[in-house]
């Protein structure tokens, strides 16, 4: 059976210092990968997300970056933290567009 | 531009009574609607979607094109019915939903 893992599970980081969140799948090939920031009152907001190894496509000007080293890899990533990084990210999966398998999640607090 | 709407935040009910969470979406073509649900100390999730027109948990939800809404209903609330309810849109690029901001549904026993 199919599985997504997400860590860590919460996160404490300064301002200005580097972020990297790592999500994988298991159990399935060549799924579309995502990342969504989930916040109070705003739901959920599509950051990044993949159709194939190497192919980001950005939802929204940010702080951070995006990554897919690898076919079931997926990794959010920032050089510099801001205060307004602070959330809730959530990674998922799919084969199909509209039924998504969503991973635990990251607690991120920027101090 | 795509957009789902959930005008509301909270929707408190009594154990027993109907339940209406509303959505509306803006988007020009024909879209693909769902609810997704959130528990307590759980994942996110697949509640049900309208090509299907099934009925998951006793709830049901009803394309309405001319009044561009998808209302999430069920005619007797349960108290586990308790969760944060997504609804999401699947417009012309498939690979993507767009979410709407969530309403918290709390049944009072």
């Amino acid at each position: 059976s199919q599985t997504i893992h997400q860590w860590p599970a919460t996160l404490v980081q300064p301002v200005g210092s580097p972020l990297s969140l790592e999500c994988t799948v298991e159990g399935t090939s060549n799924p579309n990968l995502y990342w969504y920031r989930q916040a109070a009152g705003r739901g959920l907001q599509l950051l990044f997300y993949s159709v194939g190894i190497g192919q980001i496509s950005s939802e929204v000007p940010q702080n951070l970056s995006a990554s897919r080293p690898q076919d079931r890899q997926f990794i959010l990533s920032s050089k510099k933290l801001l205060l307004s990084d602070s959330g809730f990210y959530l990674c998922a999966w799919s084969v199909q567009s509209y039924e998504q398998y969503f991973g635990p999640g990251t607690r991120l607090t920027v101090t | 531009a795509q957009r789902v709407t959930q005008p509301e935040k909270l929707l408190s009910v009594f154990k027993g009574a109907p339940v209406e969470l509303k959505c509306n979406y803006s988007y020009s073509g024909s879209p693909e609607l769902f609810w997704y649900v959130q528990y307590s100390r759980q994942r996110l999730q697949l509640l049900l979607r309208h090509i299907s027109r099934e009925s998951i948990k006793g709830f049901t939800a009803d394309l309405n094109k001319g009044e561009t809404s998808f209302h999430l209903k069920k005619p007797f609330a349960q108290e586990e019915d308790s969760a944060m309810y997504y609804c999401a849109l699947s417009g012309r690029d498939k690979n993507k939903l767009v979410f709407g901001a969530g309403t918290i549904l709390r049944v009072k026993s």
